[in-house]
């Protein structure tokens, strides 16, 4: 089955930085891509997408890139802000369930 | 438009009572999905549901655990003879049914239950 790593686990940047988040995926059947914050006690909030005849996606601060034939997918996040503080999950589809990965604890220190 | 609706949002059980957590669906979603979230760790995908059928249930665990989504009402998520271990956050998502059969990719999560086992 479908198996997604994460790194890193724990993130910090100051304010204004960018932050970059990686996930790597082992199953090729995979072709949907979602990113999900998840703040303290909250539900997780899908944020951005990508499917996989995209290889790039961008909303404002955010962008999410797929390379598809190294089977890995990043989320950037640029000029950072304190409220972007949350963990973050990747996660890989090939149609029914997501898989996610473990997440990573992103702090914006300002 | 409401959101995906978990009730009840905490819950706390002894060890060896049953734990009932319900889901409904955003309006004209018919795919339901369960996750479990165990304390500062990722979501676990546990089911998958239609009405009235049970699509992919690899997640979920052999024992004391099953999940309906009837006709009319909410899914249900149900835990037998709870014990600490399923002490963790269940998460309810759904998606959209397209009209090949399949579901939508995107899935919109409920604010979830924590389930507490003393």
């Amino acid at each position: 089955g479908e198996n997604v790593e994460q790194h890193p686990s724990t993130l910090s940047v100051q304010e204004g930085d960018s932050a970059v988040i990686k996930c790597t995926y082992s199953d090729s059947a995979s072709n949907y891509f979602p990113w999900y914050k998840q703040e303290l006690g909250k539900r997780p909030q899908l944020i951005i997408d990508i499917r996989s005849n995209v290889g790039e996606k961008k909303d404002q601060r955010i962008a999410v890139t797929l390379n598809k034939t190294a089977k890995h997918f990043s989320l950037h996040i640029t000029e950072t802000q304190p409220e972007d503080s949350a963990v973050y999950f990747c996660a890989a589809s090939s149609g029914n369930k997501l898989v996610f990965g473990a997440g990573t604890i992103l702090r914006v220190k300002s | 438009n409401a959101g995906v609706m978990q009730n009840p949002r905490h819950l706390v059980r002894r060890r060896g009572q049953e734990a009932r957590l319900r889901c409904s669906p955003m309006k004209g979603h018919s795919h339901v999905y369960w996750y479990r979230q165990l304390p500062e760790e990722g979501l676990k995908f546990m089911v998958y549901l239609q009405k009235e059928n049970i699509i992919d249930e690899s997640g979920m665990p052999k024992e004391r655990f099953s999940a309906e989504f009837p006709k009319e009402g909410p899914s249900i998520l149900r835990i037998q003879q709870v014990v600490r271990g399923d002490s963790a956050a269940y998460f309810c998502a759904s998606s959209l049914h397209l009209p090949q059969g399949r579901a939508y990719n995107e899935q919109f999560f409920g604010p979830g239950t924590r389930l507490t086992v003393l």
